[in-house]
Order: C-alpha cells, then structure tokens, then sequence
C-alpha cells in the first residue's frame, strides 16, 4: 500500500496561474481532507469530503475549490493564485469519521 | 468552538533530558478525540496517538508517554530521556464532530535536543 500521496511535491506559479493538486489513497477511505500548514499558524482546514462527490468548506475555502469524483481520489485547484496562498499542503484520509487521519507527504507550493 | 492550545512555542533540551509538552483544548462536544503528530525536518505528519474522551487511562510507548485529564482539558505529551531523533515539531489536535471530523491543530511545539 502507498498510503496517501502528493501530486506535485513542489510546484511554484505566478500569481494568477491556475494548478490542480492530486491526493490519491489506496485505503479506500471515504473521508479525505485538505489542510495548508503556515509558519506559526499550525494546520487550517481548507475542504473536506465524506464520500465520493461530496465536498464541504473548511476554515479557509477561499480562493480554492475541490473535486471528488472517485472515492480514491481528491482534488485541490487553484483558479488563479495569489501570494497568499504560498503554503505547504497536505492531504488526509480516514476511513469514517471518527477514524485516525493519515496524512500525505505534502505539497510546497509558492506563488510569486 | 473547538480550540487546541500550545503555550510553548519551542524548547530545548540536552540528551537524555525528559521533556514534557503541553497541550490545552476547548470543546462543547461530549465525544471527541485527541491526537498528537510529530513532523521531523523531512515535513511528513507522522501519527503518534489517539485518545478519546471516554478513556483516561494514561498510555506509555516506549519512551513516550501521555497524560489525559479531562478535568484541566489537558493532554500533555512527555519524553523520556530525549535522543536527537526527537527533534521535530509536535502537534496536538482536537475532533469534534463538525467539519466532518476535521482536525483542529495546535500551533506546534518545536522541540530540539542536543547531543
């Protein structure tokens, strides 16, 4: 088993460049998460699912939207990035809801 | 509101030291879960323990131990005779039973031990 992985591990854009960021987990999990982790800030959920195509916001959804079209699969896109996005992101995956959360090893991402 | 507190920001300690880190939490939910992760300089979250709510029971692995007590909303982490290897950040974080089980996460205590 992988577990839970990245796509890109790093990636730097312009601002307004647009990307997609790729979680995939071969645990068939049915809860995935996102979260962007900044110094000092700890990490922040930014979309959560509960399931194949189902999505719901987090804590910092803006400037961001997710896709869930296959239970393995979770999508992060950035339509047009800003500088305050440069962060570090990370996955997570658990198998219900009151499970444990295993995380990818995330993606550095920096907007200049 | 859920909320996770990490007072200590960093600490350092000598080798064979023990250290504790502090955590303190905030919630209206009767059920939940605690957790700590460790992340190392490499910047995976590794999972270290989960505790729920209902169980109080202090728990030791190996060199690490936890103390729960529901009374000071507390879930302190300690190392016994700390080896360079355990320097990395620590995060404690706290599900309720919004945002889908989400995790809330503390600002992480830094944590270097030096040989």
């Amino acid at each position: 088993n992988a577990g839970v992985t990245q796509t890109p591990k790093f990636r730097v854009l312009k601002t307004g460049q647009s990307m997609t960021l790729l979680c995939a987990q071969d645990m068939n999990h049915e809860y995935m998460y996102w979260y962007r982790q900044d110094p000092g800030m700890g990490l922040r959920l930014i979309h959560y699912s509960v399931g194949e195509g189902t999505t719901a916001k987090g804590e910092v959804p803006d400037g961001y939207n997710v896709s869930r079209l296959k239970k393995q699969n979770f999508l992060l896109g950035l339509e047009s990035a800003a500088p305050s996005q440069t962060s570090v992101y990370f996955c997570a995956s658990s198998r219900f809801g009151a499970d444990t959360q295993y995380f990818g090893p995330g993606t550095r991402l920096t907007v200049l | 509101a859920q909320k996770v507190t990490q007072a200590q920001t960093e600490i350092s300690v000598v080798e064979k030291e023990d250290v504790t880190l502090d955590c303190v939490y905030e919630t209206r939910d009767t059920t939940y879960y605690l957790f700590w992760y460790k992340q190392p300089p490499s910047g995976e979250l590794v999972f270290l323990i989960r505790r729920n709510s209902f169980d109080e029971q202090n728990e030791i692995s190996g060199r690490y131990s936890w103390n729960f007590q529901k009374s000071t909303s507390s879930f302190n982490f300690t190392i016994t005779a700390s080896q360079v290897v355990d320097s990395a950040v620590y995060f404690c974080a706290l599900r309720g039973s919004n945002s889908g089980y989400a995790l809330n996460f503390g600002k992480g205590t830094s944590l270097l031990v030096t040989p």
